[in-house]
């Protein structure tokens, strides 16, 4: 299995909901990334994690809280999100973060709106 | 802070014709340089990275460390290659490795 899913594909949630985006690769590679992407606009790092610690947090607000249960799942959990929170959520993976020009696999996304 | 320009929001060329899509990146460190490729209904994938200097699907792009570039070039554009191009930067971080990625360009292949 060479790709990364994600699930869902398409989200809807009010402020006061609580959901989880959930990431899924089989490929064993150790790095897993979030990013978040508005529309025409490129994706913006949010999480890192390194062999299932998190390593870089680009300063996101703690309504969205990364999990990595084991090496092949990767979560964001949701809560009170804002409606400007709304956009495409990519998961990413690679083979290890510091390995040098290691190439980013990139799932489908879940397109997030909050109502 | 490292920084990637694409000064072209748009590039439309006709199908045959030659295609520069242009990247300037900022960064005091060794660059890694990526381009990142997104089809219409399709996943961001990779293109190619400079590290490989290979061509891909016809594309080469040269890492220009005196101008700081890192443009993206093909000789005879086709209609499949009508897509977002995102030219990407990895730091040297070690730990705090991360990509940054440019604003795209869209090309669009006319008939």
């Amino acid at each position: 299995d060479t790709e990364v899913t994600q699930t869902p594909k398409h989200l809807v949630m009010g402020m006061t909901n609580k959901k989880s985006l959930k990431c899924e690769q089989h490929m064993g590679h150790r790095a897993m990334y979030w990013y978040k992407q508005k529309a025409k606009k490129p994706p913006e790092l949010m999480f890192v994690y390194s062999y299932e610690k998190l390593s870089i947090n680009e300063s996101v607000p703690s309504r969205f809280s990364p999990e990595c249960p084991n090496s092949s799942l990767l979560n964001l959990h949701l809560h009170a999100l804002q409606p400007e929170d709304s956009a495409l959520y990519l998961c990413a993976s690679s083979h290890s973060r510091t390995g040098r020009y290691d190439e980013q696999f990139f799932g489908p996304g879940t397109r997030l709106t909050v109502l | 802070a490292q920084r990637v320009t694409q000064p072209e929001k748009l590039l439309s060329v006709f199908k045959g014709a030659p295609v520069e899509l242009k990247c300037n990146y900022s960064y005091s460190g060794s660059p890694e340089l990526f381009w990142y490729v997104q089809y219409s209904r399709q996943r961001l994938q990779l293109l190619l990275r400079h590290i490989s200097r290979e061509s891909i699907k016809g594309f080469t792009a040269d890492l220009n460390k005196g101008e700081t570039s890192f443009h993206l070039k093909k000789p005879f554009a086709q209609e499949e290659d009508s897509a977002m191009y995102y030219c990407a930067l990895g730091n040297s971080g070690g730990s705090n490795y991360k990509l940054t990625f440019g604003k795209g360009t869209l090309l669009t292949v006319n008939p």
